[in-house]
This record gives structure tokens, sequence and C-alpha cells, in this order.
């Protein structure tokens, strides 16, 4: 089955600086690959999500990339503010099949 | 609103006592989904649902029964909780079963005794 590794496990940034989360999956089936961040106390909620077909996507200052011959993908987030500051989880998912989640990054944004 | 709610929100029990973990959703979603979120290991799904009567295993199915009678809600089934199923579940909704935004619930703290 889908196994997805997930780097770093904490992570400390000066606001303002850029954070970079990384991903790795191991089924090349898997072509959904959501990533959610979860603030104390409540439940995860989608930040920002990319397809197979697609090697980037962007959203103001969030952006992800995906590399399908690595499997691997990764989460940017520039201009770091303090409210960034939670858990951030990626995914990969295959349609119709179950989500598999990576064990979680801590961002911790540093005013 | 749309959302997706779980009662309770907080459960003590004793090991062995059936308990139920409700689920519902009012956006008219296909997809419903169970996770496990335990620390350093994630969300993990349990069970899924593509549709009214349609479930599936998760990674972690074991000691877990679901049910999808209707479409908004999806209840989680633990028949004879341990202390090994003590941690925080989640369920979630998606219009459609894959490629699509999951919307998560505020979750529910179970601890078994």
């Amino acid at each position: 089955g889908e196994n997805v590794e997930q780097h770093p496990s904490t992570l400390s940034v000066q606001e303002g600086d850029s954070a970079v989360i990384k991903c790795t999956y191991s089924d090349s089936a898997s072509n959904y690959f959501p990533w959610y961040k979860q603030e104390l106390g409540k439940g995860p909620q989608l930040i920002i999500d990319i397809r197979s077909n697609v090697g980037e996507k962007k959203d103001q200052r969030i952006a992800v990339t995906l590399n399908k011959t690595a499997k691997h993908f990764s989460l940017h987030i520039t201009e770091t503010q303090p409210e960034d500051s939670a858990v951030y989880f990626c995914a990969a998912n295959n349609y119709g099949q179950n989500f598999v989640f990576g064990p979680g990054t801590r961002l911790s944004v540093l005013p | 609103e749309a959302q997706v709610t779980q009662n309770p929100r907080y459960l003590i029990t004793v090991t062995g006592k059936k308990l139920t973990v409700t689920c519902s959703q009012n956006m008219n979603h296909e997809y419903m989904s169970w996770y496990r979120q335990d620390p350093g290991l994630g969300l993990r799904q349990i069970y899924y649902s593509m549709n009214v009567e349609v479930t599936d295993k998760g990674d972690v199915p074991e000691g877990y029964k679901v049910s999808r009678k209707e479409k908004r809600n999806f209840p989680l089934i633990l028949e004879s909780p341990s202390p090994n199923q003590t941690s925080l579940y989640f369920c979630a909704s998606s219009l459609f079963a894959g490629g699509d935004t999951q919307y998560f619930g505020p979750g529910t703290r179970l601890t078994v005794l």
C-alpha cells in the first residue's frame, strides 16, 4: 500500500522568512496530493492541493510543487506570519481509494 | 452553514463497553471517512464510504465498524473498545471520492480505560 513520509517533523522560522516542507510517496498510482493545516484544537483544513498532471500550483503566499518521477512533493510558504504557526500534513490519494497522510510538521513562526 | 458535525466531542469509557460516535454532514457529499490521529503518526484512515451502502477499509480498520444507511450520516462503532483505541477521531467528507477537498469535523477525543 501507499506510504507517505514527511520532513522535517518540526520547523522554526523567523517571521518573514520562507518555510519548506517535503513529502515523499511510494505508490506511483497516487494522483492527488493535498496539504492540510491543523490549528490547535481544530480539525485539519485544506490549504492547497495538486493533481498529478500539474507540476506546480500557487495561491498567494503558498505554493506546492510535484515531481512525479522522484515521487515527492513540497509545500512552500513565503513571507511567513505568526498565524502560519500550526501543524501541516501532506497526503496522497489514488482517486477512489483511501487517503494516506504523512506524520505532520509542526511549524513555528517566531516574531 | 456547511459543516461536518461529530458527537460526542469528548468521551471517557471503559474497556468492552460498546460506543458509537456519530458524524453528520449537510453538504450532500458522497464521500465520507473516519480517521484517528495519534502523536507522531499523523492521520490514519479507518474506514471510508464512497456512497450510501458502500464502505471500505482504510489502513487501520481493526476493532471498528461503520455503516452508511443515509448520505448525510456515517457513524463509527466500537463494539468492544480497548485502551489502544484511545485517540483523537476525525470524520471528514468530500463531494466526490477522490481528488476533492475533504472537510473535517471538530474531532472526538476518546479515552478507553
